[in-house]
């Protein structure tokens, strides 16, 4: 097993392009959810899905999009990058059952110029 | 709201100097409270989790224990490869799956 695989692992845009930020997840998992990290910050909680057809908004959505069509693949798009979303964001999946933990990707490196 | 603090910031220890991080929270009915640690450019990995007051779990040089209020992660004798930042994350009862995390306690264990 991969476990949790994010592409790329670093990646640098201009103002307002757009991209995604892939996830893919091979153990099957249902549950899967977006955070981005920032100093003195924490993890904050993007959007999340409890299985394919199902999204819903964390913390901090805005400028964010994500659809979830597969259990294996969690994408997350940026549709007109700020400077504001240079961050490093984690995607993780869940086994099922109450209070299992997350399983967390080494993270995208994203810098906004 | 919920909410999780950890503290100190950042802790330097010398090789063998046990010392505890402390992971403050506030939640509706506590669901789970988790302990992660973080490598530079790597993503959490999962330690311990904890769900209710006075149970304790240990891995190696590790031990986490639970209050109503707060968790500890005790560290004893540690050695410079238990360097990283050591994350903390609650599950309230009205946050199915959601995880709130505390900023993080980094720890630099020096030789």
């Amino acid at each position: 097993n991969a476990g949790v695989t994010q592409t790329p692992k670093f990646q640098v845009l201009k103002t307002g392009q757009s991209m995604t930020l892939q996830c893919a997840q091979d153990m099957n998992h249902e549950y899967m959810s977006w955070y981005r990290q920032d100093p003195g910050m924490g993890l904050r909680l993007i959007h999340y899905s409890v299985g394919a057809g199902i999204t819903d908004q964390g913390e901090v959505p805005n400028g964010y999009n994500v659809s979830r069509s597969t259990t294996e693949d969690f994408p997350l798009r940026l549709l007109s990058a700020a400077p504001s979303q240079t961050s490093v964001y984690f995607c993780a999946s869940t086994p099922p059952g109450s209070n299992q933990p997350q399983h967390f990707g080494d993270g995208t490196r994203l810098s906004i110029l | 709201e919920d909410q999780v603090t950890q503290s100190p910031e950042a802790l330097r220890l010398q090789e063998g100097e046990s010392s505890s991080l402390n992971c403050s929270y506030t939640v509706s009915g506590l669901r789970g409270l988790f302990w992660y640690r973080q490598d530079p450019g790597k993503g959490p990995e999962f330690l311990f989790t904890l769900y209710s007051a006075g149970e304790e779990k240990e891995k190696e040089r590790l031990k986490a224990t639970l209050t109503k209020k707060e968790s500890f992660l005790h560290i004893t004798a540690p050695k410079p490869e238990d360097s990283a930042t050591y994350l903390c994350a609650v599950q309230g009862s009205g946050n199915t799956g959601k995880l709130i995390f505390g900023q993080g306690t980094t720890l630099q264990v020096k030789p």
